[in-house]
């Protein structure tokens, strides 16, 4: 089993659409969690952290459920630029980041 | 300020041949990371460094070898390269227990 495991997709949307991401992991002590985006063949960039309350910037909230080791990213409003792959991503001890594959995203006009 | 850079940014290898991966940061950071990702795979880490001078194995350091004489600068070497080294290297850095920063990545072909 994949200690991070999300679903590939891919999601296609319409623009103005609301979607939904969804990733679990395994180490239940596993210290922090972030979403990446990663652009076609361009490096992963930081999108947000999560934090055990649920956060919020701008069009996006990720929430983390630590009792069923259940992370999640919610987009508002797609943008054509939103396009892109979503990593799911765990910290664990030492600085360790551990990636989840990926789940790519289709924003369509 | 480049940020995190790597040299080079394509190369092809025959079986068996060697090669280094260079990679540079310009922020000061403490923490540098050596990353292959495959598809479907995520990013899967292959050494790291926690200061200049030492470093330490990943989740898949087997055929790989890294050095940091240089705080700026992390090395990863393939002494023997194998089709199975076919992916795309990210490096990446840190200064502490924070948010890693990703050069563009390299991407090799082992014919």
């Amino acid at each position: 089993r994949k200690e991070v495991e999300q679903d590939p997709g891919p999601f296609n949307v319409p623009e103005g659409a609301t979607v939904a991401f969804n990733c679990t992991y395994s180490n239940s002590a596993s210290q922090s969690f972030f979403w990446y985006r990663q652009d076609c063949r361009k490096e992963p960039k930081l999108l947000m952290s999560v934090y055990s309350s649920g956060n919020e910037d701008g069009r996006f909230t990720a929430q983390l459920n630590r009792a069923s080791q259940y992370i999640s990213l919610l987009i508002r409003d797609s943008k054509l630029s939103d396009s892109a792959t979503y990593l799911c991503v765990v910290k664990n001890a030492g600085n360790m980041l551990t990636f989840g594959g990926g789940t790519r995203l289709m924003v369509k006009p | 300020n480049a940020g995190v850079t790597q040299t080079p940014k394509f190369r092809v290898l025959k079986t068996g041949q060697s090669m280094t991966l260079l990679c540079a940061q310009d922020m000061n950071h403490e923490y540098m990371y050596w990353y292959r990702q495959d598809p479907g795979m995520g990013l899967r880490l292959i050494h790291y460094s926690v200061g200049e001078g030492t470093t330490a194995k990943g989740e898949v350091p087997d055929g790989y070898n890294v050095s940091r004489l240089k705080k700026q600068n992390f090395l990863l070497g393939l002494e023997s390269a194998a089709p199975s080294q076919t992916s795309v290297y990210f490096c990446a850095s840190s200064p502490g227990q924070e948010t890693q920063y990703f050069g563009p990545g390299t991407r090799l072909l082992v014919l």
